[in-house]
């Protein structure tokens, strides 16, 4: 059973407009949660990141919003570029430190229309 | 830094051949990740070195896979035999101390 998911496997925007990706976890005891970005051919490289103790985190064009409560995390992207196109994983662990125990969702392939 | 480097880039084999992936991790990094992404089961931990030493095997899936790591600066997978369902991307990833994980371009391993 999929602990951390990702229930839309493609995306398609329009460059300058808003994406928003979508993240669901089963466990409780997730405390810490990653987005990673990945471009074809290349390995996945970390994005931002959202300690359960905020609700927000921002960097840039990169907003991650957590709702403990529903377990559910979002990505939002403001505005997109093409240069957004790639596949965008959503992991979670127990804890900061933890990363042998970080769960990734299967991703979500992002196509920023020009 | 050249960042984390992995070869082949690519490998095609016959089932029942050894495989051996290699990877080298950014300098400085004391801790190695093994990955393997497929379509069914995403990005899962195969295995997780600190300081040479391996911590925890319990993701690597039968014992026809193996990894070793010397020394700080190179570690290998090795498939024996390999089959057709290994066919996957498997990534190399380090890091330092608490920081991010840095991962490779990965190895695309075709099967036949």
């Amino acid at each position: 059973d999929q602990q951390v998911k990702q229930n839309s496997p493609s995306l398609s925007v329009q460059e300058g407009r808003i994406s928003i990706l979508n993240c669901d976890y089963t466990n409780s005891m997730f405390d810490y949660f990653l987005w990673y970005k990945k471009y074809p051919a290349e390995g996945p490289t970390f994005l931002i990141s959202i300690s359960s103790i905020k609700d927000k985190n921002e960097d840039g064009r990169f907003t991650v919003f957590l709702n403990k409560s529903a377990k559910h995390l979002s990505l939002h992207i403001v505005p997109s570029q093409p240069g957004d196109s790639a596949v965008y994983f959503c992991a979670a662990s127990p804890l900061k430190t933890s990363y042998d125990k970080v769960i990734f969702g299967p991703g979500t392939s992002l196509s920023v229309i020009p | 830094d050249a960042g984390v480097i992995q070869s082949p880039r690519h490998e095609v084999t016959e089932m029942g051949q050894e495989v051996t992936l290699r990877c080298k991790p950014i300098s400085g990094h004391n801790s190695l990740f093994w990955y393997r992404q497929t379509m069914m089961r995403g990005l899962e931990l195969l295995i997780y070195f600190n300081n040479n030493v391996p911590i925890d095997d319990s993701g690597m899936p039968e014992d026809r896979f193996s990894a070793k790591m010397p020394n700080a600066s190179f570690s290998t997978l090795k498939i024996q035999p390999s089959e057709p369902r290994d066919s996957a991307v498997y990534f190399c990833a380090s890091l330092r101390g608490y920081n991010e994980q840095f991962f490779g371009p990965g190895t695309r391993l075709t099967v036949l």
